[in-house]
């Protein structure tokens, strides 16, 4: 059956610049997440959506970052006026959400800010 | 959550059998062990869990001690795409609590399997 996908899978950005990250996840699936993953570094938590509601946002490391998610399926993260920083892989997970501690991973987004 | 030790690396032969070690004393008795792995440039993909009887999928097997203190991944043949950072996770399965759904990982083991 079809799992996480994510898109681009790739994106090269200049500083400043907005950008937008795509996350469709495995149908049915009622929990989405949003994690970051620098260069060697473990994962970051960023956003947790239940539906179309994100309890916890907490995450998200400045209010540049936002999410979100429709119709219960697709979910969008944004990231504006861009910055070296930023650069790291952004990957999403989605989970039945009877049980968060499985959650099945896209592939990720690499994105690069130059 | 309890706190789990997994060696930093480990060799293995393609073809023979992986098995990881984590430790896990501070377990507690509604605690699950899950475990997970990200290949280099993947996002990371779970395997298996357990609560204390041993557990089998198509993936892997998961042995875990009688007192629970410790617990085995094995990947009975092990092949080249097995190479990645392999997480023990111990946590309360069920807990919808604060935090509950922040998925984190330690160090790992990095198994590397050799052709």
């Amino acid at each position: 059956g079809a799992g996480v996908s994510q898109s681009p899978s790739n994106k090269v950005t200049e500083k400043g610049k907005d950008v937008e990250l795509r996350c469709d996840p495995i149908s049915g699936h009622t929990a989405l997440y949003w994690y970051r993953q620098r260069l060697g570094q473990g994962l970051e938590f960023l956003i947790y959506f239940q539906g179309n509601s994100a309890p916890d946002k907490s995450g998200l490391p400045s209010d540049r970052f936002s999410a979100e998610r429709t119709g219960e399926s697709v979910s969008t993260l944004t990231i504006q006026r861009t910055q070296q920083e930023d650069s790291a892989v952004y990957l999403c997970a989605s989970s039945s959400g009877t049980g968060h501690l499985l959650q099945y991973f896209g592939p990720g987004t690499r994105l690069t800010v130059t | 959550d309890a706190k789990t030790t997994q060696p930093p690396s480990m060799d293995c032969a393609e073809g023979r059998a992986a098995n990881l070690p984590c430790n896990h004393s501070t377990i507690s008795g509604n605690e699950y062990v899950y475990w997970y792995r990200q290949i280099h440039s993947q996002g990371p993909q779970y395997i298996i869990h357990g609560l204390k009887n041993n557990e089998t999928n198509e993936m892997a097997s998961l042995i875990i001690t009688e007192d629970r203190k410790s617990s085995t991944l094995i990947l009975p043949h092990a092949t080249l795409r097995d190479t990645a950072v392999y997480y023990c996770i111990v946590r309360v399965a069920g807990y919808s609590g604060a935090g509950s759904y922040q998925l984190t990982f330690g160090k790992g083991t990095k198994l590397s399997v050799i052709p």
